[in-house]
C-alpha cells in the first residue's frame, strides 16, 4: 500500500555540523519527492524536491539524494543553524495527485 | 510567503455540528489540495479538486466534502463533527494537476469538544 517512512523521528545537533534525515516509500511508480519544513503554528514550507530521473539536487546548504532501486531517499542539511530548528517532513507523490507524507523529524539546532 | 491563504485560523465547534474551511489559492493555480494534520502526526491526504471537480480522495468518508470555484477560492465542508476530526486543516495549490509541486497554506486549527 502507500506508506512512506521516515527517521529519526527526533534529531538533535550541536550548531555548525551536518543533519540527515532519511525517507522510504512503497510505491517504486512514484516519481516525485519533496521535502518540507513545519514550525510552529505555521503550514508546511517547501524546501527542495527531486523528482525520479534525478539522483541528487543541491540548494545552498540543503541538499536531496534519491535512489530509486532501493526505494530509499535522504535530506542532508550541513552547517546547521539555529533557524533550522524545526519538524521535517518527506513525502511522495501517488497517482499524481496525492502527497503521502512521513511522520516527520523534529531537528533541534543547539547554539 | 506562498500566497496560500486559509480562513479562518482558528475555529471551536462542539459535536455534531457542521464547519466550512475556506482557502484561497496562489494567483494561477488551477488545483487545490485539502490535508488533514493531528497533533503530532504528517498531513493526511483528503482530496483534489482541478477546475472545479474533484479529483482524487482520501479515505475520508463522505462527511468530508468540498467546493472549487472559478476565482480558485476553494472551501471544505465537514458535516457532523466528530471529536477525532480536531486537527489542522490545509490547503495546498499546484500550478496544474499532475505538476505535484504543492504549496501550503497556514493552515486552520479546528478544536471539536
Amino acid at each position: 500500500g502507500e506508506n512512506v517512512e521516515q527517521h529519526p523521528s527526533t534529531l538533535s545537533v550541536q550548531e555548525g555540523d551536518s543533519a540527515v534525515i532519511k525517507c522510504t516509500y512503497s510505491d517504486s511508480a512514484s516519481n516525485y519527492f519533496p521535502w518540507y519544513k513545519q514550525e510552529l503554528g505555521k503550514g508546511p514550507q517547501l524546501i527542495i524536491d527531486i523528482r525520479s530521473n534525478v539522483g541528487e539536487k543541491k540548494d545552498q546548504r540543503i541538499a536531496v539524494t534519491l535512489n530509486k532501486t532501493a526505494k530509499h531517499f535522504s535530506l542532508h542539511i550541513t552547517e546547521t543553524q539555529p533557524e533550522d530548528s524545526a519538524v521535517y517532513f518527506c513525502a511522495a507523490v501517488y497517482n499524481t495527485d496525492k502527497l503521502i507524507f512521513g511522520t516527520g523529524t523534529r531537528l533541534q539546532v543547539f547554539p | 510567503e506562498t500566497g496560500v491563504t486559509q480562513s479562518p485560523t482558528h475555529l471551536i465547534k462542539t459535536r455534531g455540528q457542521q464547519v466550512t474551511l475556506r482557502c484561497s489559492s496562489q494567483s494561477g493555480h488551477n488545483t487545490v489540495s485539502w490535508y488533514q494534520q493531528a497533533l503530532g502526526q504528517g498531513p493526511q491526504f483528503i482530496f483534489q479538486y482541478y477546475r472545479e471537480e474533484e479529483n482524487g480522495r482520501g479515505n475520508f468518508p463522505p462527511r468530508f466534502s468540498g467546493l472549487q470555484f472559478p476565482n480558485y477560492s476553494s472551501e471544505l465542508n465537514v458535516n457532523a463533527l466528530e471529536l477525532d476530526d480536531s486537527a489542522l486543516y490545509l490547503c495546498a495549490s499546484s500550478p496544474d494537476r499532475g505538476t505535484d509541486t504543492q504549496y501550503f497554506g497556514p493552515g486552520t486549527r479546528l478544536t471539536v469538544l
